[in-house]
């Protein structure tokens, strides 16, 4: 199976700061990961699919990159509503898929 | 607009199966090719994939879960169930029923239509 770890996993930063999540598989899935958004007591919200393409209606300031097994979340200017818990997910070939662990995004 | 709702009893007794259906509406479970699953999450805890059955019928588990899940499809009522066997506390989690689909313009899948999520406690 294909192990997904996310750094940090936790993480204090301020309005408008520029924040940086970090997700490793444990073997390429190439360009198949996702990453979600998720607030207490929702569901998760798809913002990137494919690794770098911006789901409709999720703001230009979230951005993602990465290959194979090396992939990072970007906030460019972090906004109040941005303050969540993100998971990265790998979607390589047939299921099963795998999330990582998640990071907690706080206020600082 | 694509949603689904997840139904179920909320409390499950050990030992027991936990069983629950999810109900898709504003579009057909067979009409397209999607994957069609669950995903839970433990109170306070991560996403958990627990499994999807694709709309050829084709069924995908969790190598962790696989010898205690079933996943099903009813396309005449437009629903698809999951069933846990042999239940624990461990199986306490809210637990979402969810689409993944071909991202647009692409050949990678993505979750994009989630249920609500619907605690499910395991406890006697």
């Amino acid at each position: 199976d294909i192990q997904m770890t996310q750094s940090p996993s936790s993480l204090s930063a301020s309005v408008r700061d520029r924040v940086t999540i970090t997700c490793r598989a444990s073997q390429s899935v190439d360009s198949y990961l996702n990453w979600y958004q998720q607030k207490p007591g929702k569901a998760p919200r798809l913002l990137i699919f494919a690794a770098s393409t911006l789901q409709s209606g999720v703001p230009s300031r979230f951005s993602g990159s990465g290959s194979g097994t090396d992939f990072t979340l970007t906030i460019s200017s972090l906004q109040p509503e941005d303050f969540a818990t993100y998971y990265c997910q790998q979607t390589y070939g047939a299921p099963p898929r795998t999330f990582g662990q998640g990071t907690r995004l706080e206020i600082k | 607009q694509l949603q689904l709702q997840e139904s179920g009893p909320g409390l499950v007794k050990p030992s027991e199966t936990l069983s629950l259906t999810c109900s898709v509406s504003g579009g057909s479970i067979s009409s397209s090719p999607d994957f069609w699953g669950w995903i839970r999450q433990p109170p306070g805890k991560g996403l958990e994939w627990i499994g999807s059955i694709y709309y050829s019928g084709s069924t995908y588990y969790n190598p962790s879960l696989k010898s205690r899940v079933t996943i099903s499809v009813d396309t005449a009522n437009n629903q698809f169930s999951l069933k846990l066997t042999s239940a624990t506390a461990a199986d306490t989690a809210v637990y979402y029923c969810v689409r993944e689909q071909k991202c647009s313009g692409g050949a990678c899948y993505a979750t994009e239509y989630w249920g609500q999520g619907t605690l499910v406690t395991v406890s006697s």
